[in-house]
């Protein structure tokens, strides 16, 4: 059973373009959430997917940045016109259900690392 | 405000030692509380994880103990090698919410 699989592992960009980040969730998970690490700082949530739909972008910038979760393939992070303040490294975590079970872990991937330069 | 404090934020250490590395939140409302190890480059490994109605979970040389009353949790390792050398993340899933919220971490160095 394959982990939360990222791609691209490093991206770069120039100011003003765009920035797409992608996610494939464990097998079987159909949640998926996208958290943002910025040098010296702790990771912090973004926003939280099921299966086209958003249900919690309480962490996203009101601006530039914006996340879907299709009905099929992976789960993608846009940034629009990136700034030297987006370069961080952006990690993606899947679970399996929308049960609040007690034992349900959060599966992170390997994370996308962004560079603007 | 909901949030995670991990201190200290460096430990460094002799092979061989026992250690504990501290967590604290700020809302004693918690639904269940991980522990992650993260190295350099790499994603988030789970550790352990510590329901709200859990005292502590123990798994190989981990042990994780949960205090909600006082806001804490502490995640003690046996016996450290250099392969523990990492950065210890503390994630709390406060209330009904269903995201995590970090700690900063503890970034770990086991010395041989």
């Amino acid at each position: 059973n394959a982990g939360v699989m990222q791609n691209p592992r490093h991206l770069v960009r120039r100011r003003g373009q765009e920035a797409r980040l992608r996610c494939s969730p464990m097998k079987g998970h159909s949640h998926v959430y996208w958290y943002r690490q910025l040098p010296e700082e702790g990771l912090k949530f973004m926003v939280y997917l099921q299966k086209e739909n958003i249900i919690d972008e309480s962490g996203m910038p009101k601006e530039r940045f914006s996340a879907e979760f299709p009905k099929e393939g992976p789960s993608i992070l846009r940034i629009q016109q990136v700034v030297r303040g987006d370069s961080a490294a952006y990690f993606c975590a899947s679970s399996p259900s929308g049960n609040r079970g007690n034992n349900e872990k959060l599966f992170f991937g390997s994370g996308t690392q962004l560079s603007v330069l | 405000k909901q949030e995670v404090t991990q201190i200290p934020a460096a430990l460094s250490v002799p092979e061989g030692e026992n250690l504990v590395l501290n967590c604290s939140f700020t809302d004693s409302a918690i639904y269940n509380l991980q522990w992650f190890r993260q190295d350099p480059g790499k994603g988030l490994t789970s550790l352990l994880l510590i329901q709200s109605s859990q005292r502590e979970q123990t798994s190989g040389r981990l042990n994780a103990s949960l205090d909600k009353s006082s806001g804490r949790s502490t995640l003690y390792i046996a016996a450290s090698q250099p392969g523990d050398s990492a950065t210890y993340l503390c994630a709390v899933r406060f209330g009904s919410a269903r995201q995590l919220t970090f700690g900063s971490g503890t970034q770990l160095t086991v010395l041989p």
